[in-house]
């Protein structure tokens, strides 16, 4: 069964880092695309970052040069560290696989709530 | 950016009955569209991808239908699990991904 689990999140201050883990099983994380979105309390969908499976990455403009997005291959995990963090940062963030590398993602993890506040 | 619009924000529809949600690009994308289903405290979950393949395990009461701009996803008889928020989400032009700002299925 292909599945996706994150951890990581919590309540930091701001300007405080946090790294967010996505444990893959049932498929090889570096043969996919694989993405982290994020949904604020009440809010929609916001796409973060992107890496590839050749491992170009990408990053939201709102998240440009705060995060790092990354994956541990013997790990079979993928990663998102979080700098300077704000508290517009607060949301859910959930990681997603690309099934077929074209940019629809199935399936999501269950998402992990990140809190920025003092 | 490819900006992706939704509406109705908020459909009240009754079980057994049809829904017709709609999605509107700013410019074309195609086929490149997605619709994600999201229950409250849950992640989304893919339902269509290229317009109107559903994806593995969706109830073919779920369809998805257009091109270019403009989208839409009929549920044909509403089921009870199927109260929920939905997103349209493009691939055409990215990144970034865009999302849709939601529909939310209600009971009336």
């Amino acid at each position: 069964e292909v599945q996706l689990v994150e951890s990581g999140g919590g309540l930091v201050q701001p300007g405080g880092s946090l790294r967010l883990s996505c444990a893959a099983s049932g498929f090889t994380v570096s043969s996919h695309y694989m993405t982290w979105v994020r949904q604020a309390p009440g809010k929609g969908l916001e796409w973060v970052s992107i890496i590839y499976s050749a491992g170009t990455t990408y990053y939201a403009d709102s998240v440009r040069g705060r995060f790092i997005i990354s994956r541990d291959n013997s790990k079979n995990t993928l990663y998102l560290q979080m700098n300077s963090l704000r508290a517009e940062d607060t949301a859910v963030y959930y990681c997603a696989r690309d099934p077929h590398n074209t940019g629809y993602y199935s399936p999501w993890g269950q998402g992990t709530l990140v809190t920025v506040s003092s | 950016e490819i900006v992706m619009t939704q509406s109705p924000a908020t459909l009240s529809v009754s079980p057994g009955e049809r829904a017709t949600l709609s999605c509107r690009a700013s410019q074309s994308v195609s086929s490149h569209l997605a619709w994600y289903q999201q229950k409250p405290g849950q992640a989304p979950r893919l339902l269509i991808y290229g317009a109107s393949t559903r994806a593995t395990d969706i109830p073919a009461r779920f369809s998805g239908s257009g091109s270019g701009t403009e989208f839409t996803l009929t549920i044909s008889s509403l089921q009870s699990e199927d109260f929920a928020v939905y997103y349209c989400q493009q691939y055409y032009n990215w990144p970034p991904l865009t999302f849709g700002g939601g529909t939310k299925v209600e009971i009336k």
